[in-house]
């Protein structure tokens, strides 16, 4: 139960578009459209932001967008806010019916 | 509205136990899983336990298989996580997720120490 691989930290300036990427192994990213996205502000509790790899739920704006290429998905913001300013997570759905999360990405608007 | 309220967390010495417990409302809580995920201070999200809505299957992390154990009650719409032979390193915010992580609660801190 190997944590999927994010990168540490990731910055852009407002307005632009920045992508997070996660990696993992066919026992789970390449296994399954099962990966989801979270969004953690400090002392928060995690939000969900995508899932099954591209769906949002109601209320995240489509600025956000996600998809996925064999044992690696990625996370793309566009139109970068300050509000976007947080830890973001992967997570995927293993063959072994458990769960795992990457280590988080922090990231940083100039 | 989608509640989930943790509740249990404190402070336990290493080798102690700690039951923490999540009551839901405003969904149907039965026809759900559940899920434990924690996250040790200044660290990322782990997923511990997940139980499904109404067979006894329950899934665990290596890093606490055989030392806890998820539960639920879909009667009183809670979901539980027992803690025994707690370490040091299992000191956490635990929170309880819905099925497919689209809610969870606000939380609740655990530290072993002695």
């Amino acid at each position: 139960q190997s944590a999927l691989t994010q990168p540490a930290s990731v910055s852009g300036s407002p307005g632009q578009s920045i992508t997070i990427s996660c990696t993992g192994t066919s026992r789970d990213i390449g296994a399954y459209n099962y990966v989801s996205w979270f969004q953690q502000h400090p002392l928060k509790a995690p939000k969900l932001l995508i899932y099954e790899v591209s769906n949002r739920p109601s209320g995240v704006p489509n600025r956000f967008s996600g998809s996925k290429s064999g044992n690696t998905a990625s996370l793309t913001i566009s139109g970068l806010q300050a509000e976007d300013e947080a830890d973001y997570y992967c997570s995927s759905y293993t063959t072994i019916n458990t769960r795992v999360f990457g280590g988080g990405t922090k990231l940083t608007v100039l | 509205d989608v509640q989930l309220v943790e509740s249990g967390g404190g402070l336990v010495k290493p080798g102690g136990s700690l039951r923490l417990s999540c009551a839901a409302s405003g969904f149907s809580f039965s026809n759900f899983a559940m899920n434990w995920v924690r996250q040790a201070p200044g660290k990322g999200l782990e997923w511990v336990s997940s139980i499904r809505s109404r067979s006894p299957d329950t899934y665990y992390a290596d890093s606490v298989k055989g030392r806890f154990t998820i539960s639920r009650d879909n009667a009183q719409n809670s979901l539980f996580l027992q803690m025994n032979s707690l370490r040091p390193e299992d000191t956490a915010v635990y929170y309880c997720a819905s099925q497919s992580f689209d809610f969870w609660g606000q939380g609740t801190l655990v530290t072993v120490s002695s």
